[in-house]
């Protein structure tokens, strides 16, 4: 079975700084999709950004950005320029069947 | 946003009752989902639908059941709701091809 882990529950960033937050996951599957969804205090669940894994370059959405290592089986994403409105808990996801499966995410915290 | 309403926004109610949470979608995507979220298990899929009448079932589907009659609505039932279904709630939707777009939750609270 698929498994998606987030070993840090907790990161901190000061604003304008640079974070990175790491994801390893589990498959025997060779197509599948990767995913960053944010989850801010209003509840609401953001996809952030997606990566494919037969693309081999690493996704770019503004400030995020991914580091895919397929072969490793890493999904780390970076946020650039942290701003204050990045604090969130974030999750990182897996799909191949239609169907997501989330790791238990990491709260950010940025700090002015 | 894509076009997703979950009712109720909260609810509470008692063990042993009946519940249903109704989630209602505008943008005529095939895939419905169910999930719940808890502290420290981020969120996972309840049941999922991909067509009317056509759903099976995720991974902590216990307790829940779930219909598809109309293309724009997906019902969660909690036959007889206990305090371990307290939890957030939540539905998404997908073309199959491209990411899950969520609702906005449901707390639910089960006393």
């Amino acid at each position: 079975a698929q498994t998606v882990t987030q070993s840090q529950p907790e990161m901190s960033v000061q604003e304008a700084e640079t974070v990175t937050l790491s994801c390893t996951y589990d498959t025997s599957e060779s197509d599948y999709y990767l995913f960053w969804y944010k989850q801010p205090p209003s509840r609401q669940m953001i996809l952030v950004i997606r990566q494919e894994a037969y693309k081999q370059q690493n996704a770019t959405e503004n400030r995020f950005s991914v580091n895919f290592q397929k072969a490793a089986k890493s999904f780390s994403l970076k946020i650039s320029d942290s701003q204050l409105g990045d604090a969130a808990m974030y999750f990182c996801a897996y799909n191949n069947t239609d169907k997501l499966i989330f790791g238990t995410g990491t709260r950010l915290q940025v700090f002015p | 946003d894509a076009g997703i309403t979950q009712s109720p926004r909260h609810k509470v109610t008692e063990t042993g009752t009946p519940v249903t949470l109704r989630c209602h979608q505008t943008e005529n995507h095939r895939y419905m989902y169910w999930y719940r979220q808890d502290p420290g298990h981020g969120l996972r899929l309840i049941h999922y639908s991909y067509g009317v009448k056509d759903t099976d079932k995720g991974e902590v589907s216990d307790g829940y059941s779930v219909s598809r009659s109309k293309t724009e609505d997906f019902l969660l039932t909690l036959e007889s709701a206990t305090s371990s279904q307290t939890s957030v709630y939540f539905c998404a939707i997908s073309r199959g091809d491209q990411p899950q777009h969520f609702g906005d939750g449901t707390r639910l609270s089960i006393l």
